[in-house]
């Protein structure tokens, strides 16, 4: 069955950066798309960006541009988010999740999430 | 950019019940590319409807989405206890991005 499971919990200082990692199995990882979305508590989801794992095309939300670096490792079937400058705002929970064959590559699985604390 | 809005933002309902939940964007989407998602506390989201009609695997069919243009919605035919929820629509666009609402919170009356 298909499954993406995410790296552990991360505290960060404002200022650093977090990689987050989603090893991925169950299907062959580079015929899907790799989305990252986020959740701050108590908020909305937040779309942050998409990586063909195949060719390694990325596209970032334009709020991120510049700060977010999406990678992966095709032999190990893992792809990365990588979030640099952090602030306090950036705080949230961060999934990853695979489109799915379908027109409009709704996100049919998701990882179970990783939380990232930025505090002093 | 397009815009989703979801509407009401809090939906109060006893199970039973029927529960319909709006979302409009901000200019025409395509049918194909409008999905609905559930998010329980703790939880990661699911998905229960793509292409505005379509519901995904193993979705029961209480859940039925419609719409088209800027105006779509979801609609649980009879609320379960399981179905107390957060729902969030999603539009996938050119680039290509996706762009969620912001969320209805159905909650039990």
């Amino acid at each position: 069955q298909v499954q993406l499971v995410q790296s552990g919990a991360e505290v960060k200082k404002p200022g650093a950066s977090v990689k987050v990692s989603c090893k991925a199995s169950g299907y062959t990882f580079t015929s899907y798309d790799i989305n990252w979305v986020r959740q701050a508590t108590g908020q909305g989801l937040e779309w942050m960006g998409w990586m063909n794992p195949n060719s390694g095309n990325t596209g970032y939300a334009q709020k991120f541009q510049g700060r977010v670096t999406m990678t992966r490792n095709t032999s190990i079937s893992t792809a990365y988010m990588e979030l640099s400058s952090l602030r306090s705002e950036d705080t949230a929970v961060y999934y990853c999740a695979r489109g799915a064959a379908a027109p409009g590559r709704p996100l049919g699985y998701w990882g179970q999430g990783t939380l990232v604390t930025v505090s002093s | 950019e397009i815009v989703l809005t979801q509407s009401p933002g809090t939906l109060s309902l006893s199970p039973g019940e029927r529960a319909t939940l709006s979302c409009r964007a901000s200019q025409s989407v395509s049918s194909s590319y409008l999905a609905w998602y559930q998010q329980k506390p703790g939880q990661a989201p699911r998905l229960l409807i793509y292409g505005a009609f379509s519901r995904a695997t193993g979705i029961p069919d209480r859940f039925s989405g419609s719409g088209s243009g800027t105006d779509f919605t979801l609609t649980i035919s009879r609320l379960e206890p399981e179905d107390f929820a957060v729902y969030y629509c999603q539009q996938y666009g050119s680039s290509p991005t996706w762009t969620f609402g912001q969320g209805t919170k159905v909650e039990i009356k």
